[in-house]
């Protein structure tokens, strides 16, 4: 199976702080990664696919990006309803895999 | 608008078995592959298996031969029967939606999940 490796596990950052979250797969899976949020007791939320398309209604300081096989998910400004953990997820073929995810704390 | 509703979760005993079951509306169900994805209490998302609008499956390893999903396109809804159940398999189930149809895509809509519990 193709392995996720999300960094960092645990992030603290402050409200306007920029925030970088990393995911690097361990063969290609060409474009097709997402990334989702997930508040505590909460069905995951699709922010973005094919590793840079924003998805509908997702704010603009969301964004992704590719280098290679590695993907990274941006924050530019961080708001308080950003608080909560994120997770890349590679779809290029069954089975699926997800990244560790990312908790994003207040500092 | 798109709704899923989980059920057939709760407490069952290791080697035990238990059918759960994703109602779905607000689209056409038919036209949709969908999957079932499960977190461990505080721990990640695990994809568990998918079924194509064409009825092909796919299993992550760890389930393969435990696990079936099937779906009833006349009733709208997605069904997995797991068999041989290990405490490992404790777990939220989430039914998911691709977000598109024929191939794999990523999921736009969740169930709220149902809790599926593997203990003596």
């Amino acid at each position: 199976d193709i392995q996720m490796t999300q960094s960092p596990s645990t992030l603290s950052a402050s409200v306007g702080d920029r925030v970088t979250i990393t995911c690097r797969a361990s063969e290609s899976v060409h474009k097709w990664v997402a990334w989702y949020q997930q508040k505590p007791g909460k069905a995951p939320k699709l922010l973005i696919s094919e590793a840079s398309s924003l998805e509908s209604g997702v704010p603009s300081r969301f964004s992704g990006s590719q280098s290679g096989t590695e993907f990274t998910l941006t924050i530019s400004s961080l708001q308080p309803d950003d608080f909560a953990t994120y997770y890349c997820q590679q779809y290029n073929n069954y089975s699926w895999t997800f990244g560790q995810g990312t908790k994003v704390e207040i500092k | 608008e798109v709704q899923l509703l989980e059920s057939g979760g709760g407490l069952i005993q290791p080697g035990g078995s238990l059918r759960l079951s994703c109602e779905a509306s607000g689209f056409t169900f038919s036209n949709y592959a969908m999957s079932w994805v499960r977190q461990a209490p505080g721990k990640g998302l695990e994809w568990v298996a998918a079924i194509r609008d064409s009825g092909e499956t796919f299993y992550a390893d760890s389930v393969k031969g435990r696990f079936t999903i099937s779906r009833d396109n006349s009733k709208n809804t997605v069904s997995l029967q797991m068999n041989s159940l290990r405490a490992e398999d404790t777990a939220v189930y989430y039914c998911a939606k691709e977000s598109a149809n024929s191939g794999s895509y990523p999921v736009d809509y969740w169930g709220q999940g149902t809790l599926v519990t593997v203990s003596s």
